[in-house]
This record gives C-alpha cells, structure tokens and sequence, in this order.
C-alpha cells in the first residue's frame, strides 16, 4: 500500500489555468507538508499542516493555497498559473512536530506550464 | 530560511568503489538526516544522526557528524548501480521542526 500518494502524477497545462494536486496519507500522521523541488533541485518547504491547521507558510505566492478537509489529506490548488510555477511538488508526511522526525514522500507532481 | 549544502554535486563513481557525499550547515542543530531520491521518484529516509553522536552505520551507510566544523559526510562502501540516485542531507538549523534541504548529490555508479 503506498503510504503517501498524490495525483496526477504528471500535469502539462498552459499559463493562466487553475489547477489541483490532491495529496492522501495513510501513515496516521497529524503533520503533511508540501514541497517544491526546481529545476536544480532544490527542495524547499512551502506548507506544513498539523491536524489540519496551518503551521508553516514559507514565502509562497498567494495563487498558490492548501486545503486540509481532514488531517489524511492536503491538497494543494494553484490558480493563475505563471511559466515559474514549472516545477516538481512533493506532498509529505510525519509525526507531530518534533525534530528528528522521518518525513515521508510521496512520489511527486511533475507541473508543466506552456 | 537555512538549508544544508551538499557537495560534490555530483559524482560518477565505478562499481565497488566506495562514495562520498558531504554537507555542511551553517548554525546548530539538533539533528541531520539523509535522504535517497531515485530518478522520478520521492526522498526515503536513510539514517538520521544526533548532534550528539559522531558516527552511525545502516548496512553499507556510514555517517559523521562533526559539530565543530557544521559538517557531516554519507559514505556509502562497495557500490552498486542501484547506488544511482541523488542524496540530500536535511537539517533542523535554527530549531525548526521542518528538516530544510539542500539541492543534493547526484551519484552515478557505472557497472
């Protein structure tokens, strides 16, 4: 069973549309996380949910907006898509916050705006 | 925010040889953890070290944490070409909670 899965795997879409990534883990953990790896493939942090509350907002463009129904899900919906938006995101998840704590990847979200 | 910093950023390596990856940080920690990235797929946990411990071992995994120098090493003996991947290290600098990461190692192993 895959511990943490988000769809579609691969997304190819044109500049200005409004577009989801839907996220589910079935680890049992109250903390996910979203993700963007760039082209050099740096990975940095853009949200961490904790039982579905808002804990970590990096300096993400407000298009971009997560959406926790319950604490097994974190989608995350990108409106107004820009050519920067390009990009591969990975939806995460852990135990409660606590450092050292193993995250959890799914296998990511390959983002193509033309 | 502070993130760790890999080096080198790749490295092509024969088969049985052994591989080296470093990363360095800039503030304390509590803890440094390694992650493996395949080609087209998610970060997986390797191995997590403490800040107060100075070597760890998982199979054919070594990690070294120097605190004093802010730098750690991954080193992976006799390799394999399903060695090939990108390896990250990941850091709570600055006390966070949320491990921030660095852009990573691109290994090649040839066979």
């Amino acid at each position: 069973d895959t511990a943490v899965s988000q769809t579609p795997k691969y997304l190819v879409t044109q500049m200005g549309n409004d577009k989801s990534i839907k996220c589910e883990q079935n680890l049992g953990h109250d903390t996910m996380y979203w993700y963007k790896q760039d082209s050099k493939k740096f990975l940095k942090i853009m949200f961490s949910y904790n039982n579905k509350e808002l804990i970590i907002n990096e300096t993400v463009p407000n298009r971009f907006s997560p959406k926790s129904p319950d604490k097994a899900h974190l989608n995350l919906h990108i409106n107004s898509l820009e050519l920067g938006d390009s990009a591969v995101y990975f939806c995460a998840s852990s135990q409660p916050f606590q450092s050292g704590n193993t995250i959890y990847f799914g296998e990511g979200s390959w983002l193509t705006v033309v | 925010s502070q993130q760790g910093e890999e080096d080198p950023q790749a490295l092509s390596i024969q088969e049985g040889e052994n591989a080296t990856m470093n990363c360095s940080y800039k503030t304390s920690i509590n803890n440094l953890q390694w992650y493996r990235q395949n080609s087209g797929r998610g970060l997986v946990h390797l191995i997590l070290i403490r800040s107060n411990e100075r070597e760890k071992h998982s199979g054919r995994l070594r990690v070294t944490l120097d605190t004093s120098k802010k730098s750690s090493s991954l080193l992976i003996t006799a390799s394999r070409a399903a060695d090939t991947a990108s390896y990250f290290c990941a850091t709570d600098e600055g006390g966070s909670y949320i491990p921030t990461f660095g852009r990573g190692t691109s290994l090649i192993v040839h066979p």
